[in-house]
């Protein structure tokens, strides 16, 4: 299996202040297509999770601008550019090159 | 629009199987690229994909729960089955189904199955 690993855990952040998160794999993601199959999630409180990142760095339908994905083969970053109190609750990154394995989850609170 | 809905016994016995329906509309399994998918949460843990199902039968299962799991689809009736057997009380979870193209890009609202004698 390939191992998704997040950091940090927990995250405060201050609300207008921007926010990074960490997500290595224990193999590369990149498929010979040149698509990275690593996807992001926020599960907000009571909620199920929710698409916001696919292929590492294209944002989904509807999500705001200020999420961003980057990175390449085993090294992930979700950055968002300035929190709101509406982007509470547990980040996910998800790889799906071989099988789909999920991170621990990251929890984003406010301070 | 599209929309999931799992559903199944909230309760289920150690040993025995479970089955879970997950019924959609709004799109169609057999449409190029789609595909639907179970993932499930034990309770305050992350997430752990079950099984996947594409437009075209191809399957893919979690290795570690392979042989115990069945994934099959009713195009007709807009439905995907999940069945897992000899269930334990670490299976007590939400159990979600969700829509697959590019990424699991909606998730029904989730069922959560308890496992207790």
């Amino acid at each position: 299996d390939i191992v998704m690993t997040q950091s940090p855990l927990s995250l405060p952040v201050t609300p207008g202040e921007p926010a990074s998160i960490s997500c290595r794999s224990s193999q590369s993601l990149l498929h010979r297509n040149g698509n990275n199959y690593l996807d992001w999630y926020l599960q907000k409180p009571g909620q199920s999770p929710q698409l916001l990142i696919y292929f590492g760095s294209h944002r989904a339908s509807g999500v705001p601008e200020r999420f961003s994905g980057s990175g390449s083969g085993t090294d992930f970053t979700l950055k968002i550019s300035r929190v709101e109190a509406e982007d509470v609750g547990i980040y996910f990154c998800m790889q799906s090159l071989l099988s789909i394995t999920f991170g621990q989850g990251t929890r984003l609170e406010i301070k | 629009q599209i929309a999931l809905k799992e559903s199944g016994p909230t309760l289920i016995k150690p040993t025995q199987t479970l089955t879970l329906t997950c019924t959609f509309s709004g799109f169609s399994l057999s449409t190029s690229g789609v595909g639907v998918g179970w993932i499930r949460q034990p309770p305050g843990k992350a997430l752990e994909c079950l099984a996947l199902i594409y437009w075209d039968d191809d399957k893919r299962y979690s290795p570690s729960l392979r042989s115990r799991l069945t994934i099959t689809k009713d195009t007709a009736k807009n439905q995907v089955v999940l069945t897992m057997t000899n269930m334990d009380p670490v299976d007590t979870a939400t159990y979600y189904c969700a829509h697959r193209f590019l990424g699991f890009d909606l998730w029904g609202r989730g069922t959560l199955v308890t496992v207790s004698s």
